[in-house]
């Protein structure tokens, strides 16, 4: 079974700190994919990236990073230079690489960033 | 750029009650999903959806709701007979197809069951 752990419930920081949000996640598949998703005080849910198992590469989108480790079995995000818009919900979530599988989510992480 | 839109965005509804959430996916899209959020909890799959036929569906997904994609565009959620417990938000997703596994999401439908 799949099983995505995001163990910080809720997270503070001070506008501009740096902040990495922690996910650790469970599958038997060889191949999978990673995601993960914001979901701002508006509630929709916007999805920032996906990561294949095969490709262990880091990956930088400006403010935003994330280091996927296999061997660890973590995808963890990290915000550089937090802003106060950066304040929202994140949500690991995990999926096989396989036809029309769904997503199993992590139960999120709450980020507040205070001005 | 294409969205995945919801109708309606607020839903209250009396307990025993039918209700029918409606989506839109993008028009490219191929599998279709719904996955529901109790307030302050995570994202939970429902159903997935592909060509006219539910591919997967999780055990929350019983005899009480169904999926219909009756015009080719309109993507809808029915729960039969609402319970306190269906209060949530019902996100819609798609996504393009097999190799491209990134679902896009509507902005939701809070469904308030009284």
């Amino acid at each position: 079974a799949q099983k995505v752990t995001q163990a910080q419930t809720e997270i503070s920081v001070v506008e501009k700190e740096d902040v990495t949000l922690d996910c650790v996640y469970e599958t038997r598949d060889t191949t999978y994919y990673l995601f993960w998703y914001k979901q701002p005080p508006s509630g929709e849910l916007v999805f920032l990236i996906r990561r294949n198992s095969f490709d262990e590469q880091n990956e930088i989108s400006g403010r935003y990073s994330w280091n996927f480790q296999k061997s660890t079995s973590s995808f963890n995000f990290t915000i550089t230079a937090s802003q106060v818009v950066d304040s929202a919900v994140y949500f690991c979530a995990l999926s096989e690489a396989r036809g029309n599988t769904p997503l199993v989510f992590g139960k999120g992480t709450r980020l507040s960033v205070i001005a | 750029e294409p969205e995945v839109t919801q109708t309606p965005s607020h839903q209250v509804t009396q307990m025993g009650q039918e209700v029918i959430l409606r989506c839109v996916p993008i028009s490219n899209h191929l599998y279709f999903y719904w996955y529901r959020q109790i307030l302050g909890q995570k994202v939970e799959f429902l159903v997935s959806f592909y060509n006219n036929e539910i591919s997967e569906k999780s055990e929350i997904f019983d005899d009480q709701f169904s999926v219909e994609r009756p015009d080719g565009s309109n993507f809808t959620l029915k729960i039969r007979s609402t319970k306190l417990e269906d209060s949530a938000m019902y996100f819609c997703g798609g996504r393009l197809a097999v190799a491209d596994y990134e679902q896009y999401f509507g902005p939701g439908t809070r469904l308030t069951v009284t």
